[in-house]
């Protein structure tokens, strides 16, 4: 398996710009989540989904969308960039149901807006 | 969930046991004690959870007290790859899924 994987690695973008991060994983797990990592800090939630079709927010949505047509894929989506979304993003996924107790974490992607 | 202290930062010798404490004095009765850890510029790893008794897999053991107020994640040998930010983390149930609150968590560096 591959786990959980993201694509791109690094991006910069300018203000204003929009793009795609993607989201991975091939374990079939039903949960997936995107968070956001900044300099010295936690990592904050932004949106999950606990199955296609599914999506809700986490703590710190906007200026940003997602969305869940397959199992497998759970796209982030930056409407409109600007510099106080230079983070670092990383993507998650669990089982749902099962003795499963961990999520597995993606290698993320280092977004800079300038 | 219930709020976590932990030191912002520990040393510990290669080979020798490393000892994270965690203080969660308001955790309820149906809040799980988990732990991961963060090697540097790579995403979180799960490591250990426990809910009131003590637990051991591969990579460590946790240790909770009996009001359980706090826990100490073990690391019985530690190794320079062991060098990572360590984070517990306190919610409700012992499922997989679900929102993972990170605090600041403690920086582990392991000298050789």
């Amino acid at each position: 398996n591959a786990g959980v994987t993201q694509t791109p690695k690094f991006q910069v973008l300018k203000t204003g710009q929009s793009m795609t991060l993607q989201c991975a994983q091939d374990m079939n797990h039903e949960y997936m989540s995107w968070y956001r990592q900044d300099p010295g800090m936690g990592l904050r939630l932004i949106h999950y989904s606990v199955g296609a079709g599914i999506t809700d927010q986490g703590e710190v949505p906007n200026g940003y969308n997602v969305s869940r047509s397959t199992t497998e894929d759970f796209p982030l989506r930056l409407l409109s960039a600007a510099p106080s979304q230079t983070s670092v993003y990383f993507c998650a996924s669990s089982y749902k149901f099962g003795a499963s107790y961990e999520q597995y974490f993606g290698p993320g992607t280092r977004l800079t807006v300038t | 969930d219930a709020k976590t202290t932990q030191p912002p930062s520990m040393d510990c010798a290669e080979g020798r046991a490393a000892n994270l404490p965690c203080n969660h004095s308001t955790i309820s009765g149906n809040e799980y004690v988990y732990w991961y850890r963060q090697i540097h510029s790579q995403g979180p790893q799960y490591i250990i959870h426990g809910l009131k008794n003590n637990e051991t897999n591969e990579m460590a053991s946790l240790i909770i007290t009996e009001d359980r107020k706090s826990s100490t994640l073990i690391l019985p040998h530690a190794t320079l790859r062991d060098t990572a930010v360590y984070y517990c983390i306190v919610r409700v149930g012992g499922t997989s899924y679900g929102k993972l609150t990170f605090g600041q968590g403690t920086i582990l560096t392991v000298h050789p």
